[in-house]
C-alpha cells in the first residue's frame, strides 16, 4: 500500500523560531516526487517545496528545507524564521510516475506573535 | 492565465439531489484530478484524466459520481443523489506531463464546498 502519515495533527510555533513537521511514507517504487503543500484557511492549497526521490540533496526554498531520508522513507518539513503567515495547514504527499499524488491527513500548524 | 478554477464555489443541496461541479484546468496542463477532502483530513483521489480519457477511478468514486473531460478541457463531476455523507470540499487539480516540464507539481483550484442538508 502506497500511504502518507503525518503523526503531529497540531504544532504551534513562536514567531521566528524554527519548526519541524514531520512525514513518513511508504511505497515500493524507487522514482517518485514529494511534496509539500500549505492550505491556509478558507485558500487553495499551494506548493511549498519538492523534492525528486532520485536526488540526495535536500531541497530548500527560501526558509523552508527538508530533510529526505529514502532509506528511512521519511521526508520532515524546516520551516525557519516562522512567520504569522505561516500559519496553516501542511500536508505532506508524493506522486509515483506521474499518477494520482497521495497526501497525508495534514498537521494544523499555528504561529503564535 | 489565472490558474484553475472551479465553479460553484459553494452549494447547498437537499438530499437526493444531483449536483454538478465543473473545473477549468490550466490551459496547457493535459492531466486534471478529482480530489475530495472533508474537514481537518487530508485531500483523497477520486479520479484523474489524461487529455479526454479518464485513466483511474478510486474505490471512494461510487456509481452515484460521474466525471467527464469531454473534449480533453474542463471537467465536470456529478453527484446523483445526494446524501449527507457527500458534504464535502472537492478539489480539482491540475498538471502537465511528458516532455522536459514534468515537475509532478499538481496545482490546485479553491475548492467547490457541498453541504448536504
Amino acid at each position: 500500500a502506497q500511504t502518507v502519515t503525518q503523526s503531529q495533527p497540531e504544532m504551534s510555533v513562536q514567531e521566528a523560531e524554527t519548526v519541524t513537521l514531520s512525514c513518513t511514507y511508504d511505497t515500493s517504487e524507487n522514482n517518485y516526487y514529494l511534496f509539500w503543500y500549505k492550505q491556509p484557511p478558507s485558500r487553495q492549497m499551494i506548493l511549498v517545496i519538492r523534492q525528486e526521490a532520485y536526488k540526495q540533496q535536500n531541497a530548500t526554498e527560501n526558509r523552508f528545507s527538508v530533510n529526505f531520508q529514502k532509506a528511512a522513507k521519511s521526508f520532515s518539513l524546516k520551516i525557519s524564521d516562522s512567520q504569522l503567515g505561516d500559519t496553516a495547514m501542511y500536508f505532506c504527499a508524493f506522486i509515483i510516475g506521474g499518477n494520482d499524488m497521495r497526501f497525508g491527513a495534514g498537521t494544523r500548524l499555528t504561529v503564535k506573535p | 492565465d489565472t490558474g484553475v478554477s472551479q465553479d460553484p464555489r459553494h452549494k447547498i443541496t437537499k438530499r437526493g439531489q444531483n449536483v454538478t461541479f465543473r473545473c477549468d484546468p490550466i490551459s496547457e496542463h493535459n492531466r486534471l484530478y478529482w480530489y475530495r477532502q472533508t474537514l481537518g483530513q487530508g485531500p483523497e483521489f477520486l479520479t484523474y484524466f489524461q487529455n479526454e480519457a479518464q485513466l483511474e477511478k478510486s474505490r471512494l468514486l461510487s456509481d452515484r459520481f460521474s466525471a467527464e473531460r469531454p473534449k480533453g478541457s474542463f471537467s465536470t463531476l456529478e453527484i446523483q443523489r445526494t446524501e449527507q455523507g457527500d458534504s464535502a470540499m472537492y478539489l480539482c487539480a491540475s498538471s502537465r506531463v511528458g516532455g522536459y516540464t514534468n515537475t509532478g507539481e499538481l496545482f490546485f483550484g479553491e475548492g467547490s464546498r457541498l453541504t448536504v442538508l
